[in-house]
């Protein structure tokens, strides 16, 4: 089964760019891994953000964008803010396979 | 809009049995197929079981296969999850997830969350 990376911790300033990223041990991602992106504030449940790379549920703020980035799939926030404050998930599909998740990125506003 | 309420879950000891039930609405349910996803305290979203729309394909992760049972009810809208044999690595709280898609499938990729139940296996 592939192993899927993100970073543990990020921190990013009020107002301020943040960029997550998520790799496969399998190679480069592309947009036939069909990203996910998951939400999960402190004590809630995960909520979808992104899927299929940069496409947005209705509930998506606009601050948030997914994207490839060098690799791997990226989650943009411009303009942070202090709801943002939460542990994001990513989720990539593999055609020999299950859907794997990666361990997740703690971002901090601060 | 879409809702899942997840209930049964609670403190239970090793060896012991409890069954978790998913309440949906607000969507067609036997076109979407469901997934049980858990998180142990401080951990990540590991994939627990999934079950397609019609209920005839169904998916363990290897840390349950053969203790868990998923089974659904298309009539009342109602996806379950019988754990038996429980372990203390079972601690976690169990979410309910939805496919993003209407599809006859096990390989779900998640749209919709239920709020999570908690599961404690202690003696």
């Amino acid at each position: 089964q592939a192993v899927v990376t993100q970073e543990p911790s990020l921190t990013v300033s009020p107002g301020g760019t943040v960029t997550l990223t998520c790799g496969s041990s399998t190679g480069a991602v592309t947009s036939g891994h069909y990203p996910f992106w998951f939400q999960q504030r402190p004590g809630q449940a995960p909520r979808t953000l992104i899927y299929d790379t940069d496409a947005k549920e209705s509930w998506t703020p606009a601050r948030f964008s997914g994207s490839l980035l060098g690799g791997k799939a990226a989650l943009t926030l411009s303009g942070a803010q202090p709801e943002d404050e939460a542990q994001y998930h990513c989720l990539l599909s593999y055609s020999a396979g299950r859907p794997v998740f990666g361990g997740g990125t703690k971002l901090t506003v601060l | 809009e879409v809702q899942l309420v997840e209930s049964g879950g609670g403190l239970e000891q090793p060896g012991g049995a409890l069954r978790l039930s998913c309440a949906a609405s607000g969507f067609t349910f036997n076109r979407y197929g469901m997934a049980w996803v858990r998180q142990a305290p401080g951990k990540g979203l590991e994939w627990v079981s999934a079950i397609s729309g019609t209920g005839d394909s169904t998916y363990y992760g290897d840390s349950v296969k053969g203790r868990f049972t998923i089974s659904r009810d298309n009539s009342k809208n109602t996806v379950y999850l019988q754990m038996n044999s429980l372990r203390p690595e079972d601690t976690a709280v169990y979410y309910c997830a939805k496919d993003r898609w209407a599809r006859e499938t096990t390989v779900v990729t998640p749209g919709d969350w239920g709020q999570g139940t908690l599961i404690t296996v202690s003696s």
